[in-house]
């Protein structure tokens, strides 16, 4: 089926340090979102983006929507502890379509 | 409104019981989602209704699962039969329009022994 490459896996950075990560996929997507999950609980999203080109920030957030449409990037700026959990890209194939495909995340450590 | 209400939160169970759990997701949502996720991996899709409509289900929801919204609102999703296979996170989520919304609940974890 569909999958999206997620990377890097993990993350093992300093308070304070920028991050990126990204996702591609061989196949178009539509739309792509970028969620966060902490240990125990569901994701959250933190970013939809909906058009190819489209670069969307959410605070110290900010990812972009390829213009292949077969790739997304996901920056955080000034990372604090609380930006510690898993990261997942997911994406829609097509308009009309319900489902998402998740990537396999990127797990964000932060050391004081 | 609290957000997408999932329990119970934990179930450990025999290989060969039959496990049920249920969503309650926003109240003016009309979409609601099961996802499954397995651990280091991202969630995959197992069905969705709209309002009380299985609309699509994918292959990943094999003959022993069953999933139902009876009257648009909450949901179940019942598992028979459990194997050691079917230990993971269940997810439900809700949207109200766009697809790509989804509001997530914090999850089931089972343990299939």
């Amino acid at each position: 089926g569909q999958q999206l490459n997620q990377s890097p896996q993990s993350m093992f950075i300093q308070e304070g340090e920028d991050v990126s990560m990204n996702c591609t996929s061989s196949s178009i997507f539509n739309t792509w979102l970028w969620y966060k999950q902490d240990p125990g609980e569901g994701p959250v999203l933190l970013i939809a983006l909906y058009k190819a080109g489209e670069l969307t920030s959410n605070g110290r957030l900010t990812a972009q929507f390829g213009i292949t449409r077969k790739d997304s990037f996901l920056n955080i700026s000034a990372s604090i502890p609380s930006d510690v959990g898993i990261y997942f890209c997911a994406g829609q194939l097509s308009q009309g379509a319900q489902k998402l495909v998740f990537g396999q995340g990127t797990r964000l450590t932060i050391n004081p | 409104d609290t957000g997408v209400s999932q329990n119970p939160r934990h179930k450990i169970t025999k290989r060969g019981q039959n496990v049920t759990f249920r969503c309650d997701p926003i109240s003016e949502h009309n979409r609601l989602y099961w996802y499954r996720q397995t651990l280091g991996q991202g969630p995959e899709f197992l069905t969705y209704f709209q309002n009380e409509a299985q609309l699509e289900k994918s292959r990943l929801l094999s003959d022993r699962f069953s999933a139902e919204r009876p009257k648009g609102s909450f949901s179940t999703l019942e598992i028979q039969r459990t194997e050691q296979g079917d230990s993971a996170m269940y997810l439900c989520a809700s949207s109200f329009t766009r697809a790509n919304v989804l509001t997530f609940g914090a999850g089931s974890r089972l343990t299939v022994l």
